[in-house]
């Protein structure tokens, strides 16, 4: 069936980096935007920005630019967030998200990772 | 950026009862309109994309209408599953936007 399996859990330090992964299956990885989504402990859904599997092009929340990468590995459908210089506001779960239309940057959310935690604290 | 308003914040609600939540777009964003159901713990589910195209699997008794930048989710017989907070969203341009989300509880 078409998933995405997200990285575990993660605890860091402030000012380091943390890098999650989100593997899809079931589908072609190269023809569906991935999208990232965080949330804070008890706050709504922030989105982080996306990928192009396909071409390897991104978006970023202006409140990242310059601290997210998101790269991709088509060999084994593997999305990847990098956030460097982490504070404890970044502390959220972290979604990677597939848009519901092939070829498309903007769309609904339609199949979602389970989430992944990452915690910054000293 | 396009701002995303959902009203109300909270909403308490009966099993059986109909239910609306709103949500307004700062400006207008055609029918790019979807909604999310989250409950605790758990994943956001697509309900609604388009405005009003009911997403596989969803059960009829959901149902979203608007254009523009006025938007409404409809549940129109609340079942106990159903409990939960309720996000929109717009994909009409990036970046994508939520609403602030809607929680509906058991009056």
């Amino acid at each position: 069936q078409i998933q995405l399996v997200q990285s575990g859990a993660e605890v860091k330090r402030p000012g380091a980096s943390v890098k999650v992964s989100c593997r899809a299956s079931g589908y072609s990885f190269t023809f569906y935007y991935i999208h990232w989504v965080r949330q804070a402990p008890g706050q709504g859904l922030e989105w982080v920005g996306f990928i192009d599997p396909s071409g390897a092009s991104t978006s970023y929340a202006q409140m990242f630019q310059g601290r997210l990468t998101l790269t991709r590995d088509t060999s084994t459908s593997t999305v990847y967030m990098e956030l460097t210089s982490l504070t404890s506001d970044d502390t959220a779960t972290y979604y990677c998200a597939r848009v519901r239309g092939p070829l498309l940057a903007d769309d609904a959310f339609d199949i979602w990772g389970q989430g992944t935690m990452v915690t910054v604290s000293s | 950026d396009i701002q995303m308003t959902q009203s109300p914040s909270s909403l308490s609600a009966s099993v059986g009862d109909r239910v609306t939540v709103s949500c307004r777009a700062s400006q207008s964003i055609s029918n790019y309109l979807n909604w999310y159901q989250q409950k605790p713990g758990k994943v956001p589910k697509l309900l609604i994309y388009a405005a009003s195209s009911l997403q596989s699997g969803v059960p009829s008794r959901f149902s979203g209408s608007g254009s523009g930048t006025d938007f409404t989710l409809t549940i129109s017989s609340l079942q106990l599953e159903d409990f939960a907070t309720y996000y929109c969203q717009q994909s009409y341009t990036t970046p994508p936007t939520f609403g602030q989300g809607t929680k509906l509880d058991i009056k």
